[in-house]
């Protein structure tokens, strides 16, 4: 199976701040066709995942431009540029390139 | 809106099985592929299973292949998840999810939460 490795595991942050967390695969994401299955969601506390980027970069419907994704193979990262207190929670990176489907361990945001 | 609706949770023994059900409304259920993921008590994301839009493909990890079945009713727009021979490591909130592209899971229902516990 596909290890997704998300890095740092917790991240403190002060509201304006720019962070980034990076996902880190044990295997290319990159289909055959070309494409590459991986995805970023966000969970707030008490609340179900919501979707912030897939295939890598594309911004989902009604989700703030401060974020951002990036990266090829391997290796992802997720930007926010200028955390609001709205963004706390738990990201998670998600792949579908290779069965089974699977999710990076998470990186909770927290205020500093 | 879309809507997606989980119901069927409850505490369970080992052994034993549940039926979970999604009611989903707010766009055409039939156009769209649909999972199940489970989250354990304080723990990540897993996911659990998938279905086509026909119903005539489904897929499963090995954590659940065997045990689980996934089905959908279409005219009723409703998603299910039949659990067979329950271990307690199944215990979770249980969500449907809708699938735009693979595991890019674009909308969630609010979860369900399956102890397995005797």
């Amino acid at each position: 199976d596909v290890v997704l490795t998300q890095t740092p595991p917790t991240l403190s942050a002060t509201i304006g701040q720019s962070v980034s967390i990076s996902c880190r695969s044990s295997q290319s994401l990159l289909h055959s066709n070309g494409n590459t299955y991986l995805h970023w969601l966000l969970q707030r506390p008490g609340q179900s995942p919501q979707l912030l980027i897939y295939l890598v970069s594309r911004l989902e419907s009604g989700v703030p431009n401060r974020f951002s994704g990036s990266g090829s193979g391997t290796d992802f990262t997720l930007k926010i540029s200028g955390v609001e207190a709205e963004d706390l929670g738990v990201y998670y990176c998600v792949q579908g390139t290779h069965a089974p489907w699977t999710f990076g361990g998470g990186t909770k945001l927290e205020l500093k | 809106e879309v809507q997606l609706v989980e119901s069927g949770g409850g505490l369970v023994q080992p052994g034993r099985s549940l039926k979970l059900s999604c009611a989903a409304s707010g766009f055409t259920f039939s156009n769209y592929y649909m999972a199940w993921v489970r989250q354990a008590p304080k723990k990540g994301l897993e996911w659990v299973a998938t279905i086509s839009t026909s119903g005539s493909r489904t897929y499963y990890p090995d954590s659940v292949k065997g045990r689980f079945t996934i089905s959908r009713d279409n005219a009723k727009s409703s998603l299910y998840l039949q659990m067979n021979s329950l271990k307690s490591e199944d215990t979770a909130t249980y969500y449907c999810a809708r699938c735009t592209i693979a595991a890019s899971f674009a909308y969630w229902g609010q979860g369900t939460l399956v102890t397995v516990s005797s």
